[in-house]
């Protein structure tokens, strides 16, 4: 089974500074994809980005990176230049596909951050 | 509407009665999927559905049903509610290998 761990329920940051989440995965596959999703207040998941395994350069989108290594089975967020709308529970995902239509997202527990002022 | 639409937004039950909660999606996405999200657990996979007329079992499916006549809609129904059925559900859908999009979620109370 594919397990997902996000060790820091809770993070806090100051407006502006760099936080980095971690994620930490379980898995014998080699081919499947690693996400971060966002979900604010309001409650809606929002996709911040995406890492497909076969890569090897690390994903980027505008101020959020990720830090993969694959033989650590590692999949750490980084939030540079952090904004007060960046406060939100953070969810790491693992996807993979065992063969036909067995394909599916598994969660962390996730990590809520917030951004001070 | 484009995108993908849950309702109700909210409901609140008895323990017994049958509750479906609904999802469309305007995609023609292929895959759906029914989460529960619960403090301290994340989210957790009910069903999913990987085309119409083609369910599995996630998770958590105890208590659960699916139905999908149609690629746009994936109802869930809880066919005699319990308490521990208190959630927030999520409904997604998707391609395969690409990211699911979620709809905004139902805040289920089960009293």
């Amino acid at each position: 089974a594919q397990t997902v761990t996000q060790s820091q329920p809770e993070m806090s940051v100051q407006e502006a500074e760099t936080v980095t989440l971690s994620c930490t995965y379980d898995t014998s596959e080699s081919n499947y994809y690693l996400f971060w999703y966002k979900q604010p207040p309001s409650r809606q998941m929002i996709l911040v980005i995406r890492q497909e395994a076969y890569k090897q350069q690390n994903a980027t989108e505008n101020r959020f990176s990720v830090n993969f290594q694959k033989a650590a089975k590692s999949f750490s967020l980084k939030i540079s230049d952090s904004q007060l709308g960046d406060t939100a529970m953070y969810f790491c995902a693992f996807m993979y596909n065992s063969g036909g239509s067995n394909y599916k997202l598994t969660f962390g527990k996730g990590t809520l951050l917030t951004v001070n002022p | 509407d484009a995108g993908i639409t849950q309702s109700p937004r909210y409901k609140i039950t008895e323990t017994g009665r049958q509750v479906t909660l609904m999802c469309h999606q305007t995609w023609s996405h292929s895959y759906m999927f029914w989460y529960r999200q619960d403090l301290g657990h994340g989210l957790r996979l009910i069903y999913y559905s990987a085309a119409a007329d083609i369910t599995d079992k996630g998770e958590v499916p105890d208590g659960y049903v699916v139905s999908r006549s149609k690629t746009e809609n994936f109802p869930l129904t809880l066919e005699s509610a319990t308490r521990s059925q208190t959630s927030v559900y999520f409904c997604a859908s998707s391609e395969p290998y690409n990211e699911q999009f979620f709809g905004p979620g139902t805040r289920l109370t089960v009293l």
